[in-house]
Formats: C-alpha cells, structure tokens, sequence
C-alpha cells in the first residue's frame, strides 16, 4: 500500500524557514517524481514544486521561486521542502504527492497524495 | 502562464448526471486529470489521461476533452459524491509547470 506521510509543519514569523518533510513507502521511490501541491485555507489547490526521480529535473511555481527548495533522497525514501523567507501567503497545507510522467504526450498527474501538513506564517 | 477556468458550483439531485468543466486555450491538445477532494481529506484522482479511471474509481466516472474545454461527468450522483473536483494539466510551454483549475463545488440537492 501506498503511503505518504508528511512532517514539519508549524507556526513560524514572517521571514522565517521552515523545512517540510515526506517519508515515503509501499512504492520504489527511487523511480517516481514527486511533488509538493498546497492548499490556502479556504481555497484550491496550488502545485507548488517537482522533482524528477533522480533529481535531474527540478520545477517550482513562480510564486515560490527563489525561497523554497525541493529535494529527494531515494536511499531513505523521503521528500523535501526547504521554505525560506516564509509569508504571510504561503499558509497553507502542503501536500506531498506522487508524480506519473509521460514525457513525450506531456502527461503529468499526481496518483497518490498524502494528508498534508499545515504551514501557518504568522506573527 | 496557462489558466484552466472550473464553475465555482455545480448542483444535481441524486440518481441525475453532474457535468463539471474544465476551460483553457486549446485543452484539446493536453492531458487533463480530475482530483475529487472531500472535506478535510487529501485530493483524490478519479480521472487521469483525460479519460481513464484508476482503479478502484466507479464507472459512474468519466472524462472528455475537446477543443477548449474538458468535462468530468458523474453519472447517477450520490450524496457521497459532494466534493470538491478540480482539473489539472501540465504546462509544458515554457516553464514547466503543474497547473490546478480554480475547483468546483458539487452539490448533491
């Protein structure tokens, strides 16, 4: 069975890091890309990072570029999420997700999620 | 950056058909997937490739894509299908990138 448990969240000031972690199992992590997708309360999902299984590929979404950091290490199968200079706007639950990728149709889904842990920048 | 445009609500009474829509500029020529999350809960995928259900996902569940619009169809709506569903491509354009549609809130009268 596949499982995804995310880690590290929390209450953190503004300007502050925080550093988010997914452990996961059920799977050969080593051949899937994963990904981080948050959730603002009230409002709709928002992909946020990927990476591709042997870190040769890495994407972040414009709103996080600069500050925050994916990375993966397969020999303990776990994701990451550096966030640095947090803001108030990057509140939210992060999720870790699995990644299926196609490359050459461009398909590229997310199969499994975990439960999310909440992020909350606040002074 | 891509935008996929979802109706903020759609409303349906059991055993009827739900159509939720999915917008973007030439969607035809993507692959969409739909996510079904449930309050409290993780998103879950219930359509992925435009068309093809993971397992463990009822038939009742079914997706096209066209032109500038992709549909999620719920066939014979139950009350456990009020949710939140939101579509996704990826945008390959530029930078690559993961992109959500706004989500769609189904009501089951």
């Amino acid at each position: 069975e596949v499982q995804l448990v995310e880690s590290g969240g929390g209450l953190v000031k503004p300007g502050g890091s925080l550093r988010l972690s997914c452990a996961a199992s059920g799977f050969t992590f080593s051949s899937y890309s994963m990904n981080w997708v948050r959730q603002a309360p009230g409002k709709g999902l928002e992909w946020v990072s990927s990476i591709s299984s042997s870190s040769s590929y890495i994407y972040y979404a414009d709103s996080v570029k600069g500050r925050f950091t994916i990375s993966r290490d397969n020999a303990k199968n776990s994701l990451y999420l550096q966030m640095n200079s947090l803001r108030a706007e990057d509140t939210a639950v992060y999720y870790c997700a699995r990644g299926v990728v196609v490359v050459p149709a461009a398909l590229y889904y997310f199969d499994y999620w975990g439960q999310g842990t909440l992020v909350t920048v606040s002074s | 950056s891509y935008v996929l445009t979802q109706p903020p609500s759609v409303s349906v009474a059991p055993g009827q058909t739900a159509r939720i829509t999915c917008g973007g500029n030439n969607i035809g020529s993507k692959s969409v997937h739909w996510y079904q999350q449930k309050p409290g809960q993780a998103p879950v995928l219930v359509v992925y490739d435009d068309s093809d259900r993971p397992s463990g996902i009822p038939e009742r569940f079914s997706g096209s894509n066209s032109g500038n619009t992709a549909t999620l169809t719920i066939s014979r709506v139950e009350a456990g299908d009020e949710a939140d569903y939101y579509c996704q491509v990826w945008d390959s354009s530029s930078d690559h990138s993961g992109v959500f549609g706004g989500g769609t809130k189904l009501t089951v009268l």
